[in-house]
């Protein structure tokens, strides 16, 4: 199984609410990751997961709250979001090590932000 | 800090033509993993084909080809018998992970839009 899925395909919040996105892998990666790609744009990392603790995390406004409850689910929980956050948000995960390193991808989930 | 660009930003080929997209990139490290990755219109993004750094000899996985040039800091793709379904925007990606410190970074360049014609 070399597939990243993601829920919900689409999601429309505004601006007071909250929300999760979710994303689950079974490949055994200890790593995984989301990222935020506006229309037409690379995407841009937010956080990465390795061995399930929060490695990095790319000064990302707090409004954007990451969890990892185990190795192969990954959640992004969304409170208080500004309109200028809607895009479409990918989860990737990958091996970590020697020889490794590319990043399987979900097929994201596009959030529009009213 | 690490820099990724992809200078074309569209081509196009006809199709069972051969193209090439370009990308450079700039850092300091001496060991690190390149990648392409391709991203379907609609479709969720795949790789094509990776790269260390550390490894002279150029990857290849089918008719997908890389030319590495580590001192130019150089990673062009050349696409061979273009068919119509490489359409796509590919993005030219650099990875360094630094695991005493723990610092990671995954950069991606801003993407070449591929059209392959009938």
């Amino acid at each position: 199984d070399t597939e990243v899925t993601q829920t919900p395909k689409h999601l429309v919040m505004g601006m007071t609410n909250k929300k999760s996105l979710k994303c689950e892998q079974h490949m055994g990666h200890r790593a995984m990751y989301w990222y935020k790609q506006k229309a037409k744009k690379p995407p841009e990392l937010m956080f990465v997961y390795s061995y399930e603790k929060l490695s990095i995390n790319e000064s990302v406004p707090s409004r954007f709250s990451p969890e990892c409850p185990n190795s192969s689910l990954l959640n992004l929980h969304l409170h208080a979001l500004q309109p200028e956050d809607s895009a479409l948000y990918l989860c990737a995960s990958s091996q970590m090590g020697q020889g490794s390193y590319e990043q399987y991808f979900g097929p994201g989930t596009r959030l529009t932000v009213t | 800090a690490q820099t990724v660009t992809q200078s074309q930003p569209e081509m196009s080929v006809q199709e069972a033509e051969t193209v090439t997209l370009s990308c450079t990139y700039d850092t300091s490290e001496n060991n690190y993993y390149l990648f392409w990755y391709k991203q379907p219109p609609s479709r969720q993004m795949i790789l094509v084909i990776r790269q260390e750094a550390y490894k002279q000899q150029n990857a290849t996985e089918n008719r997908f080809s890389v030319n590495f040039q580590k001192a130019a800091k150089s990673f062009s793709l050349k696409i061979s018998d273009s068919q119509l379904g490489d359409t796509a925007m590919y993005f030219c990606a650099f990875m360094k992970h630094r695991t005493t410190s723990g610092t990671y970074k995954y950069i991606f360049g801003t993407g070449t839009r591929l059209k392959v014609l009938a």
